[in-house]
């Protein structure tokens, strides 16, 4: 079973350009989370999916971070502007079913975004 | 609010010796807690989780952890560790969140270092 896919794995950009980073989860997984890990601490939830519909948003800093998850399957997550303090890993993660308490999340390798 | 504590930043251990890792949670309601494992440049990877019955769980790797919820702790052991244990272990709580669905919270991380 392929697991989850990230790309890019590595991205480097200047402040105040904008970003992209895709994530293709386990086939079959209803629920998608983009985690923000900074050097140093444990991943925060950014946003999480159950199929197309957003569940949890309230730590996504809205007013540069967006994230979409059309047709329920592949996600993209866009920075714009991008700061210096969005340097981080971005983890997607998928789980099988809907609102399941003891699924297990499988994590893709991250993108680590250096913005100078 | 649930929170995870994860007391130790960094824990190194000679090779071959016994190890524990930290973890405190607190939570309003019922938890399932896990326990991860994250290799350099690498997403993160299930060690091992407790959902309900027997509080001692064996996970891979030769990784236990006990579940002792009048300390509203999941401490992580091995009772040898080897070289490639180095690796950052991070503890995860889950609830339901007032919303219906799962939300789940992860500790700053351990650093394990095993030395030769």
């Amino acid at each position: 079973e392929a697991g989850v896919a990230q790309s890019p794995r590595y991205k480097i950009i200047e402040k105040r350009q904008s970003v992209a980073f895709w994530c293709n989860p386990i086939s079959g997984h209803a629920t998608l989370y983009w985690y923000q890990q900074i050097l140093g601490q444990g991943p925060k939830l950014l946003i999480q999916f159950q199929n197309n519909g957003v569940v949890d948003d309230s730590q996504l800093p809205k007013d540069r971070f967006s994230a979409e998850r059309l047709k329920g399957v592949d996600s993209t997550l866009k920075i714009q502007p991008a700061k210096l303090e969005d340097s981080a890993v971005y983890l997607c993660a998928s789980s099988l079913s809907v609102g399941g308490l003891t699924d297990t999340q499988y994590f893709g390798p991250g993108t680590r975004l250096t913005v100078l | 609010a649930q929170s995870v504590t994860q007391l130790d930043s960094q824990v190194p251990v000679f090779e071959e010796a016994p190890v524990e890792l930290r973890c405190n949670y607190s939570s309003s309601v019922s938890v399932y807690l896990f326990w991860y494992v994250q290799y350099p440049n690498q997403g993160l990877q299930l060690l091992l989780k407790y959902l309900s019955g027997s509080t001692l769980v064996k996970g891979i790797n030769g990784f236990e952890a006990e579940f002792n919820k009048s300390q509203t702790s999941f401490h992580l052991r091995k009772p040898s560790v080897h070289i490639s244990d180095t690796a950052e272990y991070f503890c995860a709580v889950r609830d339901e969140h007032s919303g219906g669905y799962q939300k789940v919270t992860f500790g700053t991380g351990t650093k394990l270092q095993v030395i030769p």
